[in-house]
């Protein structure tokens, strides 16, 4: 299966501490999006990394990727009770039209 | 924007009877996806759609399962008969083609299907 592992499976932090997440992945890929589920609801896109870059920030989110590792790590700086949800990286492995395949995702609960 | 639309949000049928689950995606998207969502088996591609034509179906379970996109604003997934494993959450989401360009794609807010 080229489908992506995230690891840890299940993560619980206290409000204000830092949560990371991490994805392998088995071929080689195009670019690397991770999105957010809240309980109930649709993924959500969080941020995109492309094959060619190591570090992309948005707000309180940090990605990092090494292809040579095949894995990607996401970062949530001073978590908050409302980032409690799971998370998902997803691999885009290209081809002519291309389609993303999801992991089974990381379910984060930030603790008040 | 509206985003993608799903309807029915939930629905509860009996085994053997015919499902129908509809979607409407973002107007200018011409990649369409249908997606399952299950505890075991996570989140898995069924079918995808490029400019209304299947590019891949290889997700798509069995023959119970069938997938139409008549026009880019509507796309329908059908199962029948269906049955009690086929309870799961069903998304629909869409993007521009192609996705290897760095798009992402949008998702509705699922369908949720118990079959009993």
């Amino acid at each position: 299966s080229q489908q992506g592992e995230e690891d840890p499976q299940a993560l619980s932090i206290q409000e204000g501490e830092n949560a990371t997440m991490n994805c392998s992945y088995k071929t080689s890929i195009n670019n690397l999006q991770w999105y957010r589920q809240n309980s109930g609801r649709g993924l959500v896109h969080l941020i995109l990394i492309r094959s060619n870059e190591r570090e992309k920030h948005s707000g309180r989110l940090r990605v990092t990727l090494d292809t040579s590792k095949k894995s990607s790590s996401l970062l949530i700086t001073a978590s908050r009770a409302a980032d409690t949800a799971s998370y998902f990286c997803a691999t885009d492995y290209g081809g002519s039209q291309g389609n993303l395949i999801f992991g089974k995702g990381t379910k984060l609960s930030v603790k008040p | 924007d509206a985003g993608v639309i799903q309807s029915p949000r939930h629905e509860v049928t009996e085994m053997g009877q015919e499902v129908t689950l509809r979607c409407k995606p973002i107007s200018g998207h011409n990649s369409l996806f249908w997606y399952r969502q299950t505890m075991m088996r996570g989140l898995e591609l069924l079918i995808y759609f490029n400019n209304n034509v299947p590019i891949d179906d290889s997700g798509m379970p069995e023959d119970r399962f069938s997938a139409k996109m008549p026009n880019a604003s509507f796309s329908t997934l059908k199962i029948q008969p269906s049955e009690p494993r086929d309870s799961a959450v069903y998304f629909c989401a869409s993007g521009r083609s192609a996705l290897s360009s760095g798009n992402t794609i949008y998702f509705g807010e699922g369908s949720w299907l118990t079959v009993v």
